[in-house]
């Protein structure tokens, strides 16, 4: 079992640049999110999923889009990168069980 | 929104004194979740408190949910080495899928 892989796991952008970050997971959960962290910030949720075809804004949005075609992926685009958006971003997965949720290992990526 | 506050921000301590986070949410919660975070790692899943009042223990960690089920707990007794890193607690919010999380305690042990 991989659990939950994130590619790539270092990434330097320009400004206005746009990229996707991928996100996939093995373990048939029907919730996925993305998550930023920055210093002092937490983890602050940008979009979730709770199924195939089902996305929602999470807490901190804006420059970002999701799509979720299917239950395994779920990647997420920044449109014009913007060195605000320099962070670490998690993806993670689960259920609402007792598990909690599963995070990959993070993409590090700084914006010039 | 659902907002869950964390306190402190940081906590330095020496080996084998305790240590506690506190955990408080704007809304009631149906459940809390607390993860830890390596330094340089990913959020770690610890436990998940269902019921008011109650107390799960994990070893040297014990993890309260309050009665109102708007705020939690986690108390380390007699801390170690190991036990460095950032403690998070998380709810969820009324739509499903969305888990909040709080800003995070990074704890810090000076053996």
């Amino acid at each position: 079992n991989a659990g939950v892989t994130q590619t790539p796991k270092f990434q330097v952008l320009k400004t206005g640049q746009s990229m996707t970050l991928q996100c996939a997971q093995d373990m048939n959960h029907e919730y996925m999110s993305w998550y930023r962290q920055d210093p002092g910030m937490g983890l602050r949720l940008i979009h979730y999923s709770v199924g195939a075809g089902i996305t929602d804004q999470g807490e901190v949005p804006n420059g970002y889009n999701v799509s979720r075609s299917t239950t395994e992926d779920f990647p997420l685009r920044l449109l014009s990168a913007a060195p605000s958006q320099t962070s670490v971003y998690f993806c993670a997965s689960g259920d609402r069980g007792t598990y909690g949720y599963t995070f990959g290992s993070g993409t590090r990526l700084t914006v010039v | 929104g659902q907002q869950v506050m964390q306190i402190p921000q940081y906590q330095h301590v020496q080996e084998g004194e305790d240590f506690t986070t506190y955990c408080n949410s704007s809304t009631t919660l149906s459940n809390i979740q607390w993860y830890k975070q390596r330094p340089g790692g990913h959020p770690v899943f610890l436990i998940q408190l269902v019921k008011s009042g109650e107390v799960k223990k994990q070893k040297r960690l014990t993890f309260q949910f309050g009665e109102a089920k708007k705020n939690s707990s986690l108390h380390i007794t007699a801390t170690q080495t190991t036990d460095v890193g950032t403690y998070f607690c998380a709810g969820w919010g009324n739509q499903g899928g969305k888990l909040i999380f709080g800003q995070g305690t990074e704890l810090s042990v000076k053996p």
